[in-house]
């Protein structure tokens, strides 16, 4: 089975930077992704990792480390909007279907 | 591009009553999927087609949830009978279906179901 570790809730500053970190447990490994979902809304698509190391889009980053099974989401300047659940999700070796993770509520103060 | 459309949207029944919730992919998407969402957690699969056919039902509680596909294009879920502890989001997702490959997928906004 597969065990994903995220925090349940974080906070942040307007304008500032926060990572949200994501550990897992699988047998194999054939991706990762990051969804954001706001209240009573669709989850996104943010990024998906596959290799190690950092993919860049815009505010937003990602970084992968296999070999930990460790991943982060970096955001930059961050926006009054950006308080949504991250979800970190993981395809598991074997499958090509991503386990979600519980989310990370997040949570922009002025 | 139109994105996966669910309806209804919100959804108030009493226990033991059936209730059905309707899923149109995003065009060209050939596989499709339903996940439950409760509070505070992710969505969790229950089911997987591709293209008409069901090809990953494990989480699916069969007694009382049925889905169907038929011309392979839109799904209905389907409890009867509904239990107090079915309350929550039923997401639908639909990804392009590409073979031996994880492809992204895109969710719709959900129906919100409470039952009394």
């Amino acid at each position: 089975g597969q065990n994903i570790d995220q925090p349940t809730e974080m906070t942040a500053t307007e304008g500032a930077i926060v990572q949200i970190n994501c550990t897992y447990q699988t047998s194999g490994f054939n991706g990762l992704f990051w969804y954001q979902q706001h209240a009573g809304e669709a989850p996104t698509f943010l990024s998906y990792n596959v290799l190690d190391g950092l993919e860049e889009k815009g505010r937003f980053s990602s970084f992968l480390s296999r070999s930990k099974g460790y991943s982060y989401l970096l955001l930059k300047e961050l926006q009054m909007k950006d308080s949504a659940s991250y979800l970190c999700a993981v395809v598991p070796g074997g499958s090509y279907i991503p386990t979600f993770g519980r989310g990370t509520s997040l949570i922009v103060h002025p | 591009e139109a994105g996966v459309v669910q309806s209804p949207r919100y959804k108030i029944i009493e226990k033991k009553q059936p209730v059905a919730f309707w899923c149109n992919p995003i065009s060209g998407h050939n596989t499709l999927y339903w996940y439950l969402q409760n509070l505070g957690q992710g969505p969790e699969l229950l089911i997987r087609y591709e293209n008409e056919e069901a090809v990953d039902d494990s989480q699916l509680p069969k007694d009382r949830f049925s889905a169907e596909r038929l011309k392979g294009v839109d799904s209905t879920l389907k409890i009867q009978p509904a239990e107090l502890g079915d309350s929550a989001v039923y997401l639908c997702a639909s990804s392009l279906g590409l073979a031996g490959r994880t492809d992204t997928q895109y969710f719709g906004p959900g129906t919100r179901l409470t039952v009394l």
